[in-house]
C-alpha cells in the first residue's frame, strides 16, 4: 500500500531549463511534506518542506507546490544545474513518521 | 561538526548471522530512525525512537531490534530472521518528532551484503 507515489522513476532535463518533479499522496491526514534529495552512497539531505496549510514554499531556485484537493505536490527547480542531478524523494508526514515515495533520478545535462 | 556516523560504510556476512549496525548522532536530537532503501522503492521505516530507553516498531519491523541506551546511539541488529537482509540501512534523526521545524537529518548510510 503505497501512500506516497513518485511515478516517474527518472527525468532528464537540459542545464537551465526547468525541472518538475511530482508526488502523489493517498491519505489525507498528512500535514506536512518534504523533499530530500540523495546523491549515491549518502545518504538523504533535507531540501525543503511545505505545510499542508499552505500551497506554495520558495527556497532560491527551489519551489514546492501544494494541491491538497489533487493529493498533488510538486517540487520546481529553476534554472536546473548540473549539481542538481541527484535523486529526489518526496516525503509525507503522518502520526510523527514519514512516509517516503521510490524517488526520481533526475539528470541534468549540460 | 555535528552529524550522525553510521559504521561501518560496507558489511558482508553469511546468512544465519546476526549484525549490528551502528549509528552515533552528536547533534543532540532526542528522536532516531532507521531506514531501509532497496531498489525502486521508497525508504521504509524499521523502528523508531523518540526518547531513550523508548522504541516504537516502524512499517517492517520484523527480523530486526534495536536498542536505545544512550541519547547518542541507536544500533540496529539483523537477526537471522529477516528473510531478505541485503539492503542499504539509513539511519536519522531530528529535534524533536512533532515539530514543524524538525526534519530528518540523515547518515550515509551502511550497505550490507548477505551471502
Amino acid at each position: 500500500d503505497q501512500q506516497v507515489k513518485q511515478n516517474s522513476p527518472s527525468l532528464s532535463v537540459q542545464e537551465g531549463r526547468i525541472s518538475i518533479l511530482n508526488c502523489d499522496y493517498t491519505n489525507s491526514m498528512f500535514d506536512y511534506f518534504l523533499w530530500y534529495k540523495k546523491y549515491p552512497a549518502e545518504g538523504p539531505t533535507f531540501l525543503i518542506s511545505i505545510s499542508s496549510i499552505k500551497d506554495k514554499n520558495e527556497d532560491g531556485r527551489f519551489t514546492v507546490f501544494l494541491n491538497k484537493s489533487a493529493k498533488h505536490l510538486s517540487l520546481h527547480i529553476v534554472p536546473s544545474q548540473p549539481g542538481d542531478s541527484a535523486v529526489y524523494f518526496c516525503a509525507a508526514r503522518g502520526r510523527n513518521k514519514l512516509v517516503f515515495g521510490a524517488g526520481t533520478i533526475l539528470r541534468v545535462k549540460s | 561538526d555535528g552529524g550522525i556516523t553510521q559504521s561501518p560504510k560496507y558489511l558482508f556476512r553469511k546468512e544465519g548471522q546476526n549484525v549490528t549496525l551502528s549509528c552515533e548522532q552528536n547533534l543532540n536530537h532526542d528522536a532516531m530512525y532507521w531506514y531501509r532503501q532497496d531498489p525502486g522503492q521508497g525508504l521504509r521505516l524499521i523502528y523508531y525512537s523518540h526518547i531513550v530507553n523508548d522504541f516504537q516498531k516502524g512499517d517492517i519491523a520484523e527480523g530486526y531490534s534495536v536498542s536505545r541506551e544512550k541519547k547518542e546511539s541507536f544500533p540496529l541488529t539483523v537477526t537471522s530472521a529477516q528473510k531478505n537482509p541485503t539492503a542499504f540501512y539509513l539511519c536519522a534523526s531530528s529535534r524533536a518528532p512533532g515539530s514543524y521545524n524538525s526534519p530528518l537529518h540523515f547518515g550515509n548510510g551502511t550497505r550490507l551484503t548477505v551471502t
